[in-house]
């Protein structure tokens, strides 16, 4: 069966930390990958994605992601995390036409 | 620009109750989708429109759940009768125009949250 799944449920870390949360898919084919971020309160936004070519793709707010297509992976990763980034991370796999989202993270950031 | 709209934000209904909750997308999106999250879970496909046909509806609980887009715009989403287990938060999105694999992005309404008591 398809599914995305993210390693981590829960994750603590203080200011300045370097971040990387795991998300591992299994889909036949191409797939497209992306990262959404829900801050508290907020809606779910687009954090960002990969379609094809450099496996390393740059988002917003300094978030980077490496697609490893032998290991089926897509982390999430940032050198240096902020208070501002405590939210809900959701690793999502689209396949044809429907978006497939992992569990998702939380993430809290102490000052 | 404007986002996309959901109503109401927050719904409280007793078992066996019938609740709408309606959604308003981006002007211009033809696509659009409703997702279940359910507390602790990632957002799970119910249907998606595309204008107003339904492009895929397989993981919608057809006795209970009924969505409509009757003029490629607004929608709304039904439950008749409500279970314990429907309490989540509906989530609505929409994108533009998605034809032949491509994707293209999809932008989150804030949703509505549901309690079944």
């Amino acid at each position: 069966a398809q599914s995305v799944s993210q390693h981590n449920h829960h994750v603590i870390l203080s200011e300045a930390a370097s971040l990387e949360l795991g998300c591992n898919y299994s889909y036949g084919g191409t797939v497209n990958l992306f990262w959404y971020v829900q801050y508290p309160g907020q809606h779910l936004q687009l954090l960002l994605k990969y379609f094809s070519g450099d496996p390393l793709v740059k988002g917003i707010k300094g978030f980077e992601a490496e697609f490893i297509k032998s290991k089926f992976s897509f982390n999430l990763r940032k050198p240096s995390v902020q208070w501002s980034d405590t939210a809900e991370y959701f690793c999502a796999v689209n396949s044809g036409y429907a978006l497939n989202f992992g569990k998702g993270t939380s993430l809290l950031v102490t000052p | 620009e404007a986002g996309v709209a959901q109503s109401p934000r927050y719904k409280i209904i007793e078992k066996r109750q019938s609740v709408a909750f309606w959604c308003n997308p981006i002007s211009g999106h033809a696509t659009l989708y409703w997702y279940q999250q359910i507390l602790g879970q990632g957002p799970k496909l119910l249907i998606q429109f595309q204008n107003n046909g339904v492009v895929d509806d397989s993981q919608l609980p057809k006795d209970r759940f009924s969505a409509e887009r009757l003029k490629g715009v607004d929608s709304t989403l039904k439950i008749q009768p409500a279970k314990l287990e429907d309490s989540a938060v509906y989530l609505c999105a929409s994108s533009l125009w998605v034809s032949g694999g491509r994707y293209n992005e999809q932008f989150f309404g804030p949703g509505t949250r549901l309690t079944v008591l």
